[in-house]
């Protein structure tokens, strides 16, 4: 099956700073998400971008499917920022495969 | 609220015990999936259903869960003889079945078998 690393697995950040993370993915995918895991559990849709850019306020995805990786971009983080980010891929239109997560900390 | 919705959002049970959770789906959303968290990993999949078919099963579906889906609309999970093993978190997500297949997912059943 696929496979999908996300790196950093962890991440402290000052409130301000801006930040990258980044998702590599082992195979052709046709879906690929990413989420924010809020403290109460629930995956928070962040961005649906199998390929190309979107922007949405402070957050900024790119996914560059012929080399088989997407990068999220956080901008002048804050602490509510904080959390676990999932990059997701699916394949066929079926199950998505996740990543192992990035744990964030926006420090105050 | 249109989004999907699980219940209960949290279920503590004996070892031994069949346990059963409910997934209600966006509404105009024919794919329905089942994932399972463990502490500090991603989720993982379980098995999908598109209208009332079960399509997918993973291997981490043993043979004491069973999920239906019988009139393409709600899900349900069962698990029976529950086991310490089996105690996570059980996230339920839907999507159209045409692109964009982008999933949304339900605040999760956390699950504690004692």
């Amino acid at each position: 099956g696929i496979q999908v690393e996300q790196s950093p697995p962890d991440l402290i950040l000052q409130e301000g700073a801006n930040s990258t993370l980044r998702c590599n993915f082992s195979d052709s995918v046709n879906n690929l998400q990413w989420f924010h895991q809020n403290p109460w559990g629930q995956l928070i849709n962040l961005f649906y971008i199998p390929s190309g850019t979107k922007q949405n306020g402070r957050l900024s995805a790119t996914t560059v499917a012929t080399e088989r990786y997407s990068l999220l971009y956080i901008s002048s983080s804050q602490t509510t920022d904080s959390g676990v980010y999932f990059c997701a891929v699916g394949a066929a239109g079926n199950k998505l495969t996740f990543g192992g997560g990035t744990r964030v900390l926006v420090k105050p | 609220d249109t989004g999907v919705s699980q219940d209960p959002r949290h279920k503590i049970t004996k070892r031994g015990q069949n346990v059963t959770f409910r997934c209600d789906p966006i509404s105009e959303h024919n794919r329905l999936y089942w994932y399972r968290q463990t502490l500090g990993q991603g989720p993982e999949f379980l098995t999908y259903f598109q209208n009332e078919a079960q399509l997918e099963k993973s291997r981490l579906l043993s043979d004491r869960f069973s999920a239906e889906r019988p009139k393409g609309s709600f899900s349900t999970l069962e698990i029976q003889r529950t086991e310490q093993g089996d105690s996570a978190m059980y996230l339920c997500a839907s999507s159209l079945d045409a692109n964009p297949r982008e999933a949304f997912f339900g605040q999760g059943t956390r699950l504690t078998v004692v």
